[in-house]
């Protein structure tokens, strides 16, 4: 089983609609992590968020919501009011355990292609 | 401005060549990461580096080298032994107390033929 599922491959969507961009995650640790990151044309990843196993609260920056549920193990991303700068590969990782040498291992979804059409 | 650096941004190698990737960072990160990205796969873990003079491997470390002589930097040789090392290749690097929060590099994409 995939400890980080991003099911949605691709989506798109009309320049100013809301997309959500779904997450679920696995893990029998109690601490945990939870990233998203941006990956637009260019290649580079881009952090946006890191939500701790903790809290539970939503987190709003501008446009970009996140709904982080423990109950369903899931960590949703929001867009409101899309632009097509939007248009990348968004990426959910999930960092969990220590090894010996206090290493917390990172795993990534597949990823989800966005893309906003004008 | 701080951040990482992957030099060069495509690389072509016929096949049965070493070829070596850099990677620098200006963060003053302890930890180093490899990972390639192929499509539909996501990323995968290749090597990463606690600290200077010391890496593990990853889930896919076949074929592939590094090395971590200084902070700054960790290279990653993609050698011959590799079945299929075309692929998009970042580095990131990361400090411990925020969960393994990554930052990554503008990656290298190489092609072998």
């Amino acid at each position: 089983a995939q400890k980080v599922t991003q099911a949605q491959t691709e989506i798109s969507v009309v320049e100013k609609e809301d997309v959500t961009l779904d997450c679920v995650y696995e893990t029998r640790d109690t601490t945990y992590y939870l990233f998203w990151y941006k990956q637009p044309p260019s290649g580079e990843l881009v952090f946006l968020i890191r939500r701790n196993s903790f809290d539970e609260q939503n987190e709003i920056s501008g446009r970009y919501s996140w709904n982080f549920q423990k109950s369903t193990s899931s960590f949703n991303f929001t867009i409101t009011a899309s632009q097509v700068v939007d248009s990348a590969v968004y990426f959910c990782a999930l960092s969990e355990g220590w090894d010996s040498g206090g290493y917390q291992k990172v795993t990534f979804g597949i990823g989800t292609k966005l893309q906003v059409i004008p | 401005d701080g951040g990482i650096t992957q030099s060069p941004k495509y690389l072509f190698r016929k096949e049965g060549q070493n070829v070596t990737l850099s990677c620098e960072q200006n963060l003053n990160h302890d930890a180093m990461y490899w990972y390639r990205q192929d499509p539909g796969q996501g990323l995968r873990l290749i090597y990463y580096s606690q600290i200077v003079n010391d890496f593990q491997k990853g889930d896919i470390a076949e074929g592939y080298s590094v090395s971590r002589e200084k902070k700054e930097s960790f290279p990653l040789t993609v050698t011959s032994a590799q079945k299929n090392p075309t692929a998009f290749y970042l580095c990131a690097s990361s400090i411990r107390d925020r969960g393994n929060e990554q930052y990554f590099g503008p990656g290298t994409r190489l092609t072998v033929t």
